[in-house]
């Protein structure tokens, strides 16, 4: 069966430093991967993609990066977090890219203070 | 470009209560449309999915219709519970590029 896995689960930081959220799934082999941003009551708003490993297409510019680094993990970073970078981020894995179904993991909550 | 609107950002029901979420959406061909629910502290999950209009997908008792003609994909349940409190979301599918667009998400109540 497959997995997918984030952490860290909950994160508080401060303005200006440095973020990594990461995300692994199990179970499948080359899937496609997807990074989501949920502002606090807001609704889910595409952030990356990546079809491949090393490949990654940015949607939304938010002054965040992403980056494929093995084909089962999905890291989500920044150098200097912003206030408006607060919220819930989610991983999420498909098998295609048709309209597919979306595989969530649960969260990373992020508080910016 | 694709637009998903959820009209309803609150929804408050008694148990056993008929369930309607209105959703419209606005694209060009035939989007695949789902609903996806999310419950407090994980990630959506999905609820149903329907590929061909005029359809009907159905679920744990939801049930949706994918009307191309209003361009409605409103969705429905007819007895509810207090465990299907949660956020539901209308979502539509690009066929080319399989980008999905979120609504902006009902948050369903149901009172015991």
């Amino acid at each position: 069966a497959q997995t997918i896995h984030q952490w860290p689960v909950a994160e508080i930081k401060a303005v200006g430093s440095p973020l990594s959220l990461g995300c692994t799934i199990k179970g499948k082999s080359s899937p496609n991967l997807y990074w989501y941003w949920q502002a606090t009551g807001g609704t889910l708003q595409q952030l990356f993609y990546s079809i491949t490993v090393g490949q990654v297409e940015s949607v939304v510019q938010l002054n965040l990066s992403a980056s494929r680094p093995k084909d089962d993990q999905f890291i989500l970073s920044t150098e200097k977090l912003l206030l408006s970078h607060s919220g819930f981020y989610l991983c999420a894995w498909s098998l295609g890219t048709v309209p597919e179904r979306l595989f969530f993991g649960h969260g990373t909550k992020l508080s910016v203070l | 470009g694709n637009s998903v609107t959820q009209m309803q950002g609150q929804v408050t029901l008694s148990e056993e209560e008929f369930l309607f979420i209105n959703c419209t959406y606005s694209t060009t061909g035939y989007p695949t449309l789902f609903w996806y629910v999310q419950y407090p502290g994980e990630g959506p999950q999905l609820l149903l999915k329907v590929t061909t209009a005029n359809n009907k997908g159905s679920s744990r008792g939801f049930e949706a219709t994918y009307d191309k003609g209003t361009t409605s994909f409103h969705l429905q349940k007819a007895s509810v519970q207090e465990s299907d409190s949660a956020v539901y979301y209308c979502v539509l599918g690009e066929t080319n590029t399989g980008k999905l667009t979120f609504g902006d998400g009902t948050v369903l109540t149901v009172k015991p």
